[in-house]
């Protein structure tokens, strides 16, 4: 099993629809959670970390399930700036880096 | 505040040559980190440092070399440059281990 599974995608979405993607992880003891969007030809930035609670930031929301090793990120009303590339990012069995997702691809048209 | 800034941008290298890929962060991190990203793929950690004096391989160091003298700056060296290089490599940092990274703009080197 990969340490960080993500549908590649494309997810073809349009303006105003909500869409989730998910995440899966091999490592049980990994305690740290992200959600990055990466957009073309351009560095990782964090959108949001995961907590075992569940949060939100406005239109995202992320959901972590520790039993099933799984994360999700939901979009509501997207928009045609959301189109990018969302990277699934855990943290490795020694704590000490982070490993990430190939990611998920998301566009969005009008 | 700059973040963290690396350069080149962009470079070519012939097999063989070398080169250093700088990496400097003005937020005081103690935790900095270099991964590769090729096409469709995710990215890879080469290295990593905790402190400055400090450093370790991550999951493809080989080809690399990397040294923090302090804890600004964090270089990583390629030695005998070859086509499997070839790749964006993006340096990053962060306060903790906690906590998720900064990265860097990122450096395009293709190797020919």
């Amino acid at each position: 099993r990969k340490e960080v599974e993500q549908d590649p995608g494309p997810f073809n979405v349009p303006e105003g629809a909500t869409v989730a993607f998910n995440c899966t992880y091999s490592n049980s003891a990994s305690q740290s959670f992200f959600w990055y969007r990466q957009d073309c030809r351009k560095e990782p930035k964090l959108l949001m970390s995961v907590y075992s609670s569940g949060n939100e930031d406005g239109r995202f929301t992320a959901q972590l399930n520790r039993a099933s090793q799984y994360i999700s990120l939901l979009i509501r009303d997207s928009k045609l700036s959301d189109s990018a590339t969302y990277l699934c990012v855990v943290n490795d069995q020694a704590g000490t880096a982070l490993i990430f997702g190939k990611g998920t691809t998301l566009s969005v048209s009008s | 505040n700059a973040g963290v800034t690396q350069t080149p941008k962009f470079r070519i290298l012939k097999i063989g040559q070398s080169m250093t890929l700088q990496c400097t962060q003005d937020m005081n991190h103690n935790y900095m980190y270099w991964y590769r990203q090729d096409p469709g793929m995710g990215l890879k950690l080469i290295y990593y440092s905790v402190g400055a004096g400090i450093t370790d391989k991550g999951e493809v160091p080989n080809g690399y070399n990397v040294s923090r003298s302090t804890t600004e700056d964090f270089p990583l060296r390629l030695e005998l440059a070859a086509p499997s290089q070839t790749s964006v490599y993006f340096c990053a940092s962060s306060a903790d281990r906690v906590n998720g990274y900064t990265f860097g703009s990122g450096t395009r080197l293709t190797v020919v």
